[in-house]
């Protein structure tokens, strides 16, 4: 079976520090990956989402990048945090466009 | 892209009632539709998909209807329980691109 892990479970990092969260899957191939952010009370905001190795793209320009270095690797980074970088953040993946199968999440606060 | 709108941030509900929440869009009709569900501080859970030919679909206590004229779904819970106390998202996907586009939800509490 399938399974995806996020991790750090929750971070706190001070405003201006770098940011590197890693999410990975097991138990398929090539999967689509894609991050999301939830802001308290909001919903879903995709960031990115990549249907192959080196193949990201984006949907919300911020100061966030991703990077999907192996198949079924995918990262999200950030060279300076800001204090609306806050939020939970959401890594899923899909074998084709239709369900996606969501990871356990990272709660990140950025003070 | 696509805009959809969830009618109820909140919805408060007897035990043993059943349950309707609502998804409408605009724009676009899209091929299907989903709804999961999202427990405080968890990822969501997948849990029905509805494709455009399809009028209605059934999952245990589960229910959703999908009109393409109306273009608007509902979700049905019967005989609802406290567990079933969670937020409710429904997604669309992203005509033809390779994502979907979730609503805010409507966060259920199944009162005993």
């Amino acid at each position: 079976s399938q399974t995806i892990h996020q991790w750090p479970a929750t971070l706190v990092q001070p405003v201006g520090s770098p940011l590197s969260l890693e999410c990975t899957v097991e138990g398929t191939s090539n999967p689509n990956l894609y991050w999301y952010r939830q802001a308290a009370g909001r919903g879903l905001q995709l960031l990115f989402y990549s249907v192959g190795i080196g193949q990201i793209s984006s949907e919300v320009p911020q100061n966030l990048s991703a990077s999907r270095p192996q198949d079924r690797q995918f990262i999200l980074s950030s060279k300076k945090l800001l204090l609306s970088d806050s939020g939970f953040y959401l890594c899923a993946w899909s074998s084709t466009t239709d369900t996606q199968y969501f990871g356990p999440g990272t709660r990140l606060t950025v003070l | 892209s696509q805009k959809i709108e969830q009618n109820s941030e909140a919805l408060n509900i007897q035990e043993g009632k059943t349950a309707t929440l609502t998804c409408n869009y605009t724009n676009y009709s899209p091929a299907y539709l989903q709804w999961y569900r999202q427990d405080p501080g968890r990822g969501p859970v997948f849990l029905l998909l509805i494709r455009e030919n399809e009028k209605e679909k059934r999952k245990e206590r589960l229910k959703v209807t999908f009109d393409t004229t109306l273009k608007q779904s509902l979700f049905h819970i019967t005989a609802s329980q406290p567990a079933d106390s969670a937020t409710y998202l429904c997604a669309l996907d992203g005509a033809g691109a390779n994502n979907l586009f979730f609503g805010t939800g409507t966060r259920l509490t199944v009162i005993p």
